[in-house]
């Protein structure tokens, strides 16, 4: 099975304009959860869609929100960017469904690196 | 309020010996763990998990162990290789209590670092 994809994989904008990452999930995985990196707050939960709909927030501002479509794929979107957004912005999918073993794994993509200026 | 925490910033192992990674999380709720392997720029990559229920897994060679009382997990390595250099981090999730399984919350990080 072909793995977690994001794009694009760099960008660079400028404080004030807004930006939309996509991610495209393994195969049959039906969640799709968005974790921000930097190095001073870690790997921080952004949210998560199932089935086409929120299901998990994180501690974010509204700036911050995403969509999931049919086919599982996802956009997230930072709108007003600010200097402080620089970061890897990382997609993980997973199965989505609970209850067998290996559900609750998530596998992530190689993410994008976002610099805003 | 970090719930997951890694104490040990960085680990340096010689070749073949073993590699044992900590992690503390205050979150009785959490009740499925997982371990991740991480290069720079990268996506973590996904290395072995363990629920709640078991106190053991083990897949080739890393094996996880949870101490639900002290609320404690460690990763094992044997034996380190040179490969196994990167950052690991270990993530927790459940179902209760504002928790989710969509939902991973990660500790800080171990750069473990094998010395051939």
């Amino acid at each position: 099975k072909a793995g977690v994809t994001q794009t694009p994989r760099y960008l660079i904008k400028t404080r004030g304009q807004q930006v939309t990452l996509s991610c495209s999930p393994i195969s049959g995985h039906r969640s799709v959860s968005w974790y921000q990196q930097t190095p001073g707050q870690g790997l921080q939960f952004l949210f998560e869609y199932f089935s086409e709909t929120q299901r998990n927030k994180g501690n974010f501002p509204g700036r911050f929100s995403g969509r999931q479509f049919s086919n599982s794929r996802s956009e997230m979107n930072v709108s007003t960017l600010e200097l402080g957004d620089s970061a890897l912005y990382l997609c993980a999918s997973s199965p989505g469904t609970g209850g067998t073993s290996g559900s609750y794994e998530q596998y992530f993509g190689p993410g994008t690196r976002l610099t805003v200026t | 309020d970090q719930q997951v925490k890694q104490n040990s910033p960085s680990l340096s192992v010689q070749e073949g010996r073993i590699s044992i990674l900590n992690c503390d999380y205050t979150n009785s709720m959490f009740d499925y763990f997982l371990w991740y392997k991480k290069y720079p720029a990268e996506g973590p990559t996904f290395l072995i998990s363990i629920s709640s229920i078991k106190d053991k897994n083990e897949d080739g060679r890393f094996t996880v162990f949870l101490n639900k009382s002290a609320k404690h997990l460690s990763l094992h390595i044997v034996p380190s290789q040179p490969g196994d250099s990167a950052v690991y981090f270990c993530a927790a999730s459940g179902r209760a209590g504002g928790t989710s399984y969509g939902k991973l919350t990660f500790g800080q990080g171990t750069i473990l670092t094998v010395h051939p």
